[in-house]
């Protein structure tokens, strides 16, 4: 049973439009939410991340949206640039405990 | 380089021997984390250690696999007599008691492979 779900495997945008990057979640005792990007033969990179107290966290081109009563986190990516292309894990802890449980991912390819 | 550092990059290994994966975490940071990212799936949790302590290892598989985070030196993830299946990348990340929130920093990878 997964708790953590990413319902789109691959996205494709062209440059400079907007990506969207959806992530949903059963357990309400999630209260940490991160994205993490990474390229193949690469380890992930931590890109943003939001608390449950928060609704939206912004930081240049990216921004996290979360919406606790849909159990929806979402990332945005605005503009795109083709070095974007990656693969995005969202990833989901609660409390101090400090296993983050992960999306399988989404795999984004941003045209030029 | 202030990053979280593994080694060896690419290892090698015939079935039945053992391998040992390395990770040294970021400067200042007192907790570590093992992944395995087997091919075509997505990131699974294995271990979580603090210095020569265990603190979570309900994603280690039962047999075979170890790990140790020894007061001094790196954290040691080891596999006995590999098996083909065990062949995937393993990521090792860091965090500090004032990291913020869950927020974990990874290597970058060790794979696998078993011949």
């Amino acid at each position: 049973d997964q708790q953590v779900k990413q319902n789109s495997p691959s996205l494709s945008v062209q440059e400079g439009r907007i990506s969207i990057l959806n992530c949903d979640y059963t357990n309400s005792m999630f209260d940490y939410f991160l994205w993490y990007k990474k390229y193949p033969a690469e380890g992930p990179t931590f890109l943003i991340s939001i608390s449950s107290i928060k609704d939206k966290n912004e930081d240049g081109r990216f921004t996290v949206f979360l919406n606790k009563s849909a159990k929806h986190l979402s990332l945005h990516i605005v503009p795109s640039q083709p070095g974007d292309s990656a693969v995005y894990f969202c990833a989901l802890g609660a409390g101090n405990n400090r296993k983050l449980i992960w999306g399988l991912g989404t795999s984004l390819a941003v045209n030029p | 380089n202030a990053g979280v550092m593994q080694n060896p990059r690419h290892l090698v290994r015939r079935r039945g021997q053992e391998a040992r994966l390395r990770c040294s975490p970021m400067k200042g940071h007192s907790h570590v984390y093992w992944y395995r990212q087997l091919p075509e799936e997505g990131l699974k949790f294995m271990v979580y250690l603090q210095k020569e302590n265990i603190i979570d290892e309900s994603g280690m598989p039962k047999e075979r696999f170890s790990a140790e985070f020894p007061k001094e030196g790196p954290s040691i993830l080891r596999i006995q007599q590999v098996v083909r299946g065990d062949s995937a990348a393993y990521f090792c990340a860091s965090s500090s008691i004032t990291s913020g929130g869950n927020t974990i920093y990874f290597g970058e990878g060790s794979w696998l492979t078993v011949v």
